[in-house]
């Protein structure tokens, strides 16, 4: 495709359940990048991708979330138990991977609400 | 520690002008993004500076002074498609760090 895509666009599920968030970045983008977006708010950092492996997971806020890359490809982001405070928009994000002038083409975003 | 303020809303007459300012204490620098956000939809790049000094693209113009930290985004003729938020972000390495954003509303 030409842009990032993420299913799903939308997310209902209750306290306690799993949930996996799925990204498709832009074709031949080394770097992913996963967001958190609380309504009203800026973009909180969760974790990059560089091929498959995640050199920084600094934002990940516990251990009930996880992500995986394969194939240099597409991105899962598994929360597990799900909180309220987990309601969010998930946005990925994918870039050619530079130091410097390294723009970050957004998807359209996972909406998740937890019940 | 990453510090990236910028002011929470503002609001404009169409066809006026509007300066969205952004100030950082960072650990790091490379450069620094402006992005647009409209309700609801994803962020989209709208200029990026990496010196200090003016870059002017169209109706939207954005300023750097590493110097002082300090960044503005300068939105001229607004329109009413302006109403959005603009996301002030820093570039360090591979990573960006993000302002809370500034929600720009424009009236007729």
């Amino acid at each position: 495709g030409a842009g990032v895509s993420q299913s799903p666009s939308n997310k209902v599920t209750e306290k306690g359940k799993d949930v996996e968030l799925r990204c498709d970045p832009i074709s031949g983008h080394t770097a992913l990048y996963w967001y958190r977006q609380r309504l009203g708010q800026g973009l909180e950092f969760l974790i990059y991708f560089q091929g498959n492996s995640a050199p920084d997971k600094s934002g990940l806020p516990s251990d009930r979330f996880s992500a995986e890359r394969t194939g240099e490809s597409v991105s899962t982001l598994t929360i597990q138990r799900t909180q309220q405070e987990d309601s969010a928009v998930y946005l990925c994000a994918s870039s050619l991977g530079t130091t410097r002038f390294n723009e970050q083409f957004f998807g359209p975003g996972t909406r998740l609400t937890v019940l | 520690g990453q510090n990236i303020d910028q002011p929470t809303e503002m609001t404009a007459t169409e066809g006026a002008i509007v300066q969205i300012n952004c100030t950082y204490q960072t650990s790091g620098f490379n450069g620094l993004f402006w992005y647009q956000q409209h309700a609801g939809e994803a962020p989209t790049f709208l200029s990026y500076n990496v010196l200090d000094g003016l870059e002017e693209k169209g109706r939207f113009s954005s300023f750097l002074s590493r110097s002082k930290g300090y960044s503005y985004l300068l939105l001229k003729e607004l329109q009413m498609k302006d109403s959005a938020s603009y996301l002030c972000a820093v570039e360090n390495d591979y990573k960006l760090s993000f302002g809370a954003g500034t929600t720009v509303t424009v009236r007729a």
